[in-house]
This record gives C-alpha cells, structure tokens and sequence, in this order.
C-alpha cells in the first residue's frame, strides 16, 4: 500500500512565523503536489513536484514556497505566515501524472492555525 | 483550466435509499477521473478510478459512471448506510494535475 504521511497533524504558529510542513511517500513517485482546502472553496492547487529539485507553481502561490530535495520528501514553506493562511494542508503523491491509470494518494492532512 | 461542479453540494437521505452523486468538468481531454472520500478533518481515500476509455466502474456498493464527451460522471451508492456519510469528491485528470470540486457532503440518517 501506498503510505503519505504528513508532519504534523494540527499545528498553531504565530503570525510572521516561518512554517515548514513536510510530507513523505513511500512508493518512488514521480509527482508530488499540495493543496489547500478551505470551505466552500474545496482543494486549491499550491504548487506541484515532477521531479527532485522540480517544482511548478499552481493556482495559489502566493506566500508559499516549496523544496525537493529527495524524491521521497516534498516540504511547503510559509515564509512568514499570516492568518489568512490558516487552513487545512494535503499532501499528494501519484506516480507520474499521466495516464489512464494514474492515481493520487493522499496524507491525513495538517490542520494550521496562524493566530 | 479545468473547472469542476458537483451537484448537490449537501444531500441527507435515510438509511437504505440509492442515491447519485454528480460531477461535470469542462475539459473533456481527460485521462482518468477519480472519486474520493473524505471523513471530517482526515484526509482523501480513493473510492473508484474510471479510466477515459472506461464508461463504468463498479466497487461493492459504489458504480461510478463517465460519459468524457459530455463531460460528466456520476457516483451511484447504493443500498445507503451511516457509515457512508462523508464528503465526497471527484477528480478529473488531465494530464500532471488533478483538478477537485467542491464536493457533495452526504448524511445517512439511521
């Protein structure tokens, strides 16, 4: 089975703090993504990851930034958090993006409080 | 850019009843769409996976439905449980991005 796990469940920070949210896979793929999902709003892309040191802006970048080092490990940066960044973050994984049997998998989630 | 519309956005149905979830996407140029489950605070689980070349699949009690060219796919439960109240989500694919809608959040009344 496919495992993503995510750092930390619930986090509170402080506004103008720095925020790492790291996510692992276990399963060598190729693409790794993180959303948002706020209510009403459902899942927004923030940035995605097709490969070690690759990365692609997506819907919402603004205030993120993100790092791949290792295959295995795709982190989200908030370089200084603002309260409007309080919200619920998803890590994914799939294998390489295309195709007709390509899939997402998903980690448990961070719950984020910037007060 | 793909946008995706899930209708209804809530549904409360007694325990028992069949029920259909629905999804349009605008893009037709699509790989595979995906149907997911999302409890309260967790994360996504993937329910089905309908391939472009695919018009069904079926997982116990879950049959989802694609029709590419109309841009449509629907999710039928059937035989509802409480168990099954959850968010759900569908996800089409249309190339290195998966794009969401906002869901359908179901509540099955014992």
């Amino acid at each position: 089975d496919v495992k993503v796990t995510q750092s930390s469940r619930y986090l509170v920070k402080r506004t103008g703090e720095k925020v790492f949210l790291e996510c692992v896979q276990d399963m060598d793929h190729e693409n790794m993504f993180w959303y948002r999902q706020d209510p009403g709003l459902g899942l927004r892309l923030i940035y995605f990851s097709y490969d070690v040191k690759m990365k692609e802006k997506g819907d919402i970048p603004e205030g993120y930034s993100v790092s791949r080092e290792k295959k295995e490990r795709f982190s989200l940066i908030l370089e200084s958090a603002s309260t409007n960044q309080t919200s619920m973050y998803l890590c994914a994984s799939s294998l390489y993006g295309w195709g007709e049997m390509e899939t997402q998998y998903f980690g448990p989630g961070t719950r984020l409080l910037v007060l | 850019k793909q946008e995706v519309t899930q209708i209804p956005a809530a549904l409360s149905v007694p325990e028992g009843e069949n029920l259909v979830l629905n999804c349009s996407f605008t893009d037709s140029a699509i790989y595979n769409l995906q149907w997911f489950r999302q409890d309260p605070g967790k994360g996504l689980t993937s329910l089905l996976l309908i391939q472009s070349s695919q018009r069904e699949q079926t997982s116990g009690r879950l049959n989802a439905s694609l029709d590419k060219s109309s841009g449509r796919s629907t999710l039928y439960i059937a035989a509802s449980q409480p168990g099954d109240s959850a968010t759900y989500l569908c996800a089409p694919n249309t190339g290195n991005q998966f794009y969401f809608g906002t869901g359908t959040s179901l509540t099955v009344i014992p």
